[in-house]
């Protein structure tokens, strides 16, 4: 069963403007985290945002926030203020396996290629 | 400065030619991973180290090999590589401890087979 689900294969935003890339996830887990990350045209994967479970306020960071919906199983991130260089993919993944082994692994959605245009 | 370094950023095989891929980091993480990504989908984990401690996934071909000879160096080793492996190969490194479990990526290592 897919756990992390990102139904925007592609979207384009004016720059200046806000736009919000959807992600829902799947989880039995009480304890989880959520990430999103950006790749640029380059590969590197770049960490922009993280929000745990039991985090009752939404994540920010710069321009960058998370709209946790916990009921709804739902990660979105809005990017406010959207620059040229916010055109990349961007994936949202799901921490799995934090137990008593400290072991982490990402789940990746399948993710949302972002234009900014001028 | 970069913290996870990936060698080589582009590689070019023969089919059946075996091929290593290298991961090296400063950040002390005892934590490392591979995750294959081919075209427009998402990462893929083929396996982790968790200090000195191979965890396979249960889908990862025979063919990926790895190898950790000391904390900072992770190695990928494809014994005979085909078409479909052809893929960006990305190394990332947390660490057991960390509280939310963020990985920190190299840029990745770009594999063609001809």
């Amino acid at each position: 069963a897919q756990k992390i689900t990102q139904t925007q294969p592609g979207m384009f935003v004016q720059e200046k403007e806000a736009v919000t890339l959807d992600c829902t996830y799947d989880t039995s887990d009480q304890s989880y985290g959520l990430f999103w990350y950006k790749q640029p045209s380059s590969g590197e994967m770049i960490f922009l945002i993280y929000q745990g479970s039991y985090d009752e306020q939404n994540a920010t960071e710069g321009r960058y926030s998370l709209n946790f919906q916990k009921a709804r199983k739902s990660a979105n991130l809005v990017i406010s203020a959207s620059q040229l260089g916010d055109s990349a993919m961007y994936f949202c993944a799901m921490r799995e396996g934090l137990g008593n082994t400290g072991f982490q692994k990402l789940v990746f959605g399948t993710g949302t290629r972002l234009l900014v245009s001028p | 400065d970069a913290m996870v370094i990936q060698n080589p950023r582009y590689q070019v095989t023969q089919f059946g030619k075996p091929v290593t891929l290298s991961c090296s980091q400063t950040l002390n993480h005892n934590v490392m991973y591979w995750y294959q990504q081919k075209s427009s989908q998402a990462p893929k984990l083929l396996f982790h180290y968790y200090d000195k401690d191979f965890n396979n996934e249960a889908d990862t071909p025979d063919n990926f090999q790895s190898r950790r000879p000391n904390t900072s160096f992770c190695f990928l080793d494809i014994r005979s590589p085909g078409l479909g492996d052809a893929a960006m190969y990305l190394c990332a490194t947390t660490t057991s401890g960390s509280l939310t479990g963020e990985l920190f990526f190299g840029e990745g290592s770009r594999l063609t087979v001809l």
